[in-house]
């Protein structure tokens, strides 16, 4: 069966401190992956995504980065957190060719920048 | 007009009630219509795909009007345990396997 993991699950860190959030899946193979972020009380936005090692579209400017090492790691990470980086960090995957897209998410990283 | 618009709620009812949560949509190329339920501070689940003909899954049935790009989730018979916010998602035809997301419906189903 396939299962997604997010590490941290919680973190807290001071303006200007570098960020790096971890996400893997297993049980499949060549998945396409997301980040989203959910801010306090609104919808979820995506802010990456990426269909194979190496290629990551940025859906919005912003100072986080996304890489993809592996075909089966996906990483946010930024140089120097905001303030307005806090929120719920959320990856997502799906597998393709099931022609209806369905996400599944991780479990989400709680972010507090302080 | 918003991509994928749902009303916020909350949606206060009794055990046993029927509820319906309705979504519109603005594209509409949108090929692949999902019902994600999202429990407070966790991550959204996907509760069901909602295909052209409608479909039911025990005490939930999703419908499908493409001609007014409108969803509904209709639930039946509710348990506390639904309680939870309910997320409209739509995919967006432009960027292959991306989803919009609406802000959700906020439940609460009272003893």
């Amino acid at each position: 069966s396939q299962t997604i993991h997010q590490w941290p699950a919680t973190l807290v860190q001071p303006v200007g401190s570098p960020l790096s959030l971890e996400c893997t899946v297993e049980g499949t193979s060549n998945p396409n992956l997301y980040w989203y972020r959910q801010a306090a009380g609104r919808g979820l936005q995506l802010l990456f995504y990426s269909v194979g090692i190496g290629q990551i579209s940025s859906e919005v400017p912003q100072n986080l980065s996304a890489s993809r090492p592996q075909d089966r790691q996906f990483i946010l990470s930024s140089k120097k957190l905001l303030l307005s980086d806090s929120g719920f960090y959320l990856c997502a995957y799906d597998a393709r060719g099931t022609g209806w897209n369905e996400q599944y998410f991780g479990p989400g990283t709680r972010l507090t920048v302080t | 007009r918003k991509e994928v618009e749902q009303d916020p709620g909350p949606f206060n009812v009794p055990e046993g009630a029927t509820v319906a949560f309705n979504c519109t949509y603005s594209n509409s190329a949108s090929q692949s219509f999902f019902w994600y339920r999202q429990d407070c501070r966790k991550e959204p689940k996907l509760l069901m795909s909602v295909y052209s003909s409608g479909n039911e899954d025990g005490r939930f049935t999703a419908q499908l009007n493409r001609a007014s790009q409108y969803i509904s989730l209709l639930i039946r018979d509710s348990k506390l345990s639904d309680s939870a916010t309910y997320l409209c998602v739509v995919n967006t035809p432009v960027s292959q396997g991306n989803l919009i997301f609406g802000k959700g419906t906020k439940l609460s189903v009272k003893p």
